[in-house]
Parts: structure tokens; C-alpha cells; sequence
């Protein structure tokens, strides 16, 4: 039981570049989550899927793309790389249940975009 | 949106003292109120949450307090040891399942 993977660890990037990050859970969670951490202000909400088929806006969701693959899977997207996106990128799941809202947390990608 | 503060920003203390790190939130349907710790280069994990119709839940050596009226909540860290050094993150999530994170308290336990 992996719990939350994330691919990949490290990735450097040049401006205007894209790539796209991926996120597997295999604890058949409902709810999956895009993260940012950056010094000092905490982990801040891009975007989230509730459940399979939908995805809604978080907190800063401007320059990023999600899509929900499947149940499973959760990825990413950056289209053009800035500076700005140069931060710590958490996945995290949820059972997405009354009384289940723990979220579980994947190991991160560490992203520099130069 | 959800707004959430968290103090102190750093906290050291001797081995065996209290730590106490406070939040508050400005959304009064925020309902669920998790803490989660975060030790260096890894990802964050919980390690105590209460909900908004309990007032206080213990584990153990940590302990959460809320206080819905006023709309914060605190997490208290009892004998402190060497491990408990980290960041904490409180956060509160108002039932869309979508938490809101304070900005993190570095604890630093002194041997």
C-alpha cells in the first residue's frame, strides 16, 4: 500500500517551459488535491477534485491546469513555466466522507523554474 | 474565502515544557480543524483534528482545544521532547473539503 505517489521528485525547468506533474493514490480516496509550499506561507490549495469528473478552483489556481485521469489519478499541469511557479508541489487525498477528511499527503516535486 | 492565521511563527522551548501554537479562522462555517507536522524535506502529516461540536480532544501528550465563539483553536504540545521539533500547520476546512492552511509555527525543543 504506496499511499500517495508523486512523480517526479526534482525537476528543473527553463521559463516558458511546460510539464506536467502526476499523483497516484491507491487508498480508492475520492478526493485529490494540488498543493504549493513556499517559504513561509504555508501549503496553499490550486486545485482540488472533489470526485471523479469534477475539479474546482483553490486558492491560486492562475497559471495551472488539473485533470482528474481516473478515480486513481491526478495530474498537474503547467503550460508555461514562470519564475513565479518556483516552489515545493504537494498531491493529497482524501476519502472525501462525512467524518473522513483526513488528507493524506504524497512525498512532493521539488520544481525550479529559471 | 476561509482566512486562516496562525501564532507564533518560531517557538523554542526546553526539553519536558509546554508549547502552545494558536490559530484563528474567520469563517464561522468552517467545520474541521486538523494539525498536521511537517519535519524537514518531508510532506506534511496530521497529527491530531477535532470537529466543530467537540471542544477538546487529547492524544496522548498533544491536545486541541476549540473555541467556536471565538473562532480559534490551539494545539497544545505537553513534556516536549527532541522529535516534537518541526513545523505544525493548522488548518480549517469549511465542508467544501478544501482546507485552508495557517502559515506554520517552527518548534524548536532544546535538549
Amino acid at each position: 500500500n504506496a499511499g500517495v505517489t508523486q512523480t517526479p521528485k526534482f525537476q528543473v525547468l527553463k521559463t516558458g517551459q511546460s510539464m506536467t506533474l502526476q499523483c497516484a493514490q491507491d487508498m480508492n480516496h475520492n478526493s485529490m488535491y494540488w498543493y504549493r509550499q513556499d517559504p513561509g506561507m504555508g501549503l496553499r490549495l490550486i486545485y482540488y477534485s472533489a470526485s471523479e469528473g469534477t475539479t474546482d478552483k483553490g486558492e491560486v489556481p492562475n497559471g495551472y491546469n488539473v485533470s482528474r485521469l481516473n478515480k486513481r489519478e491526478f495530474s498537474l499541469r503547467l503550460e508555461s513555466a514562470a519564475p513565479s511557479q518556483t516552489s515545493v508541489y504537494f498531491c493529497a487525498s482524501s476519502a472525501g466522507l462525512a467524518e473522513q477528511e483526513t488528507q493524506y499527503f504524497g512525498p512532493g516535486t521539488r520544481l525550479l523554474v529559471l | 474565502g476561509e482566512n486562516v492565521e496562525q501564532h507564533p511563527s518560531t517557538l523554542s522551548v526546553q526539553e519536558g515544557d509546554s508549547a502552545v501554537i494558536k490559530c484563528t479562522y474567520s469563517d464561522s462555517a468552517s467545520n474541521y480543524f486538523p494539525w498536521y507536522k511537517q519535519e524537514l524535506g518531508k510532506r506534511p502529516q496530521l497529527i491530531i483534528d477535532i470537529r466543530s461540536n467537540v471542544g477538546e480532544k487529547k492524544d496522548q501528550r498533544i491536545a486541541v482545544t476549540l473555541n467556536k465563539t471565538a473562532k480559534h483553536f490551539s494545539l497544545h504540545i505537553t513534556e516536549t521532547q527532541p522529535e516534537d521539533s518541526a513545523v505544525y500547520f493548522c488548518a480549517a476546512d469549511t465542508g467544501r473539503r478544501a482546507l485552508t492552511f495557517g502559515s506554520g509555527t517552527r518548534l524548536q525543543v532544546q535538549p
